[in-house]
């Protein structure tokens, strides 16, 4: 499988504030994801990130509020932008990496905003 | 509706034991992929075990299982010789329209499954 490393690991933020989480792969794979699991819930799909191209966001997020940049085949940025307590979730980006398509997790970006 | 349900919010069992964690889902795709995850208290999401919507046979690897029962839309977890370390949450997740080779688009997950393994 495939290497992924996210960072940061964890963050607390202020209300009104943005972060950026990177997320760097040890391959160069063609699709990358980002999810978010708020406390308690399970995992929801955030965007598909293309390199090369725009995001495709799913229902409910905006590329306003979540901008994704997806420089090269081995690395992804996710902003969290003018946050709010709701935004407080664990962020994993997820790429597929070989031949049945599994979808291997970074460990994940903990954000907390006051 | 929902397109994966997991109906156990919680399990005990003790160890050495076998367990059962179960997964319905819904899709109207002929091909689509099942496969379960394993987040213990740290956060990381571990991938487990996978089954494409075509694969005859059931998925095994090494302690796990999925039991696929691709009429009943049923693909349940079998955690054999439970060990104290298998704590954790389960999540079954699906991503339809797909198959070996040419994945594209991201997964919809189950409410997942709190096991706790007891001594």
């Amino acid at each position: 499988s495939a290497v992924i490393s996210q960072k940061p690991s964890r963050d607390i933020c202020q209300r009104g504030t943005s972060l950026t989480i990177q997320c760097q792969v040890d391959s160069q794979v063609t699709m990358m994801f980002w999810y978010r699991q708020q406390p308690g819930q399970s995992l929801t799909l955030i965007a598909t990130a293309n390199q090369g191209s725009e995001a495709t966001y799913e229902s409910g997020f905006v590329i306003d509020k979540f901008p994704i940049s997806r420089p090269n085949l081995t690395f992804s940025t996710l902003t969290v932008s003018n946050m709010s307590p709701e935004d407080s979730s664990i962020y994993l980006c997820s790429v597929v990496f070989g031949g049945a398509d599994t979808q291997y997790f970074g460990p994940g970006t903990r954000l907390t905003v006051l | 509706a929902q397109k994966i349900t997991q109906t156990q919010p919680g399990m005990f069992v003790q160890e050495k034991e076998a367990v059962t964690l179960d997964c319905t889902y819904d899709t109207s795709d002929q091909s689509y992929g099942l496969f379960w995850y394993k987040q213990p208290s740290s956060g990381e999401m571990i991938f487990l075990i996978y089954q494409g919507s075509y694969d005859e046979q059931n998925a095994t690897e090494g302690r796990y299982s999925l039991n696929f029962q691709k009429a009943r839309k049923s693909a349940n977890l079998v955690i054999s010789a439970s060990q104290l370390g298998d704590s954790a949450m389960y999540f079954c997740a699906m991503r339809e329209g797909l198959y070996s080779g040419g994945g594209a688009d991201g997964l919809t997950f189950g409410k997942g499954t709190h096991l706790i393994i007891q001594p």
